[in-house]
């Protein structure tokens, strides 16, 4: 079965500090997607970014870069010159494919706090 | 476009009452999915529709039936609620279009969630 693990329940950091959040992952497929999603105080998932597993290129997007790593089977987070607007749980997820849909399945979440 | 809406955004029940919680997309996305959120466990699947007409039970479908109204409807029904059953439940979608080979490519849009309280 397919699993991710988010080992850091909480971080709180001091803003403008850099900060990475963690993601091991275990599956048994050669071919799935990664994806981080981000859950503000108001509620929504946000997508961030989705990654294929033939694809370890390091992604940027602004202060936002992900590392992906397949002989660690791990896929972290770094938020560079963290804002207080960064504040909010975020969670990896793995895609199973299934029965033709694709089924998601997310990691235990990082609740991000950023203070001023 | 409204993207998933989900209705109610909140509902108070007691052990044993029954409810369904509507979900809907305006984006033409052939997949959906109800997933529940509970402190500490991250979301976890409760049912999905690969396409209009068909459904399958996720990793915690016990105690949850689903109907796929339509290819923009996807509604989940607690028969007889219990305490267990309170969480945040988010319904999302899929395009997943006859183009997409591998149904992992797709992104999944999700609703705003419905907050369900189970006395």
């Amino acid at each position: 079965a397919q699993k991710v693990t988010q080992a850091q329940t909480e971080i709180s950091v001091v803003e403008k500090e850099d900060v990475t959040l963690d993601c091991v992952y275990e599956t048994r497929d050669t071919t799935y997607y990664l994806f981080w999603y981000k859950q503000p105080p108001s509620g929504e998932l946000v997508f961030l970014i989705r990654r294929n597993s033939f694809d370890e290129q390091n992604e940027i997007s602004g202060r936002y870069s992900w590392n992906f790593q397949k002989s660690t089977s791990s896929f972290n987070f770094t938020i560079t010159a963290s804002q207080v607007v960064d504040s909010a749980v975020y969670f990896c997820a793995l895609s199973e494919d299934g029965q033709g849909a694709q089924k998601l399945v997310f990691g235990q979440g990082t609740r991000l706090t950023i203070n001023p | 476009n409204a993207g998933v809406t989900q209705t109610p955004k909140f509902q108070v029940l007691k052990t044993g009452q029954s409810m369904t919680l509507q979900c809907a997309q305006d984006m033409n996305h052939n997949s959906m999915y109800w997933y529940r959120q509970d402190p500490g466990m991250g979301l976890r699947l409760i049912y999905y529709s690969a396409s209009e007409g068909t459904t399958d039970k996720g990793e915690v479908p016990n105690g949850y039936n689903v109907s796929r109204l339509n290819k923009r409807e996807f509604s989940l029904r607690l028969e007889s609620a219990a305490p267990s059953q309170t969480s945040v439940y988010f319904c999302a979608s899929t395009l997943l279009s006859a183009l997409a080979l591998i149904p992992s490519t797709d992104t999944q849009y999700f609703g705003p969630g419905t907050r369900l309280t189970v006395l």
